[in-house]
């Protein structure tokens, strides 16, 4: 069965570096999600790809954050200047285009800003 | 503001008991609805799509009232595995390609 892939699955950084996160979505999907989820609280938004432009994006993608879809594969978040409190685990998600709105999760990066 | 709201928990079961979960949701124009099964520290798994005339996929039964914005799941049979956090969740608008909003999650632990 088709999966989303994400790596690192634990990335650790110091206050102020930059990290990218990677995700592989499932092949034949078109819609690209990123969501984010902080040690026990719920699963929040943070911005929507499709068609190579962001679609939707949260008051949380603020001008830290960036995503790109560098190859025919990858599906990235970048983040410019990590804080304390992004410190979460980051979700990529993928869905086809048209028909049934479910959308796949991977398996996290668990980021941990120091 | 868009908001999930779902029974806190946490929901201590012995095996082979039923449970049912309640969920609110205060998007009208939210079209789809889900609940997903998240195990700690792993990622959200769709558990099954929820339809206006209700659905059951073995066990577990799932409605959605949307004159009244409630969606429930109800669980038959409780397994040791069924042990999870049960997410309710929407997309954000009537577009096919709108944002999920999830829920807090509402933790099961079914016992021996």
């Amino acid at each position: 069965e088709p999966e989303v892939t994400q790596t690192p699955s634990h990335q650790v950084t110091q206050m102020g570096q930059e990290v990218i996160l990677r995700c592989v979505p499932i092949s034949n999907h078109l819609y690209f999600y990123w969501y984010r989820q902080i040690l026990g609280q719920k699963v929040e938004f943070l911005v929507s790809f499709y068609n190579n432009e962001i679609s939707e994006k949260s008051e949380i993608f603020d001008d830290q954050f960036s995503v790109e879809r560098p190859d025919g594969s990858n599906f990235t978040l970048k983040i410019r200047s990590t804080k304390l409190e992004d410190s979460a685990m980051y979700f990529c998600a993928s869905k086809v285009e048209g028909g049934t709105d479910t959308q796949y999760f991977g398996p996290g990066t668990r980021l941990t800003v120091l | 503001r868009k908001e999930v709201e779902q029974d806190p928990g946490p929901f201590n079961v012995p095996e082979g008991a039923t449970v049912a979960f309640n969920c609110t949701y205060s998007n009208s124009a939210s079209q789809s609805f889900f609940w997903y099964r998240q195990d700690c520290r792993k990622e959200p798994k769709l558990l099954m799509s929820v339809y206006s005339s209700g659905n059951e996929d073995g066990r577990f039964t799932a409605q959605l009232n949307r004159a009244s914005q409630y969606i429930s799941l109800l669980i038959r049979d409780s397994k040791l595995s069924d042990s999870a956090t049960y997410l309710c969740v929407v997309n954000s608008d009537g577009g096919s390609q709108g944002n999920l909003i999830f829920g807090k999650g509402t933790k099961l632990s079914v016992k021996p």
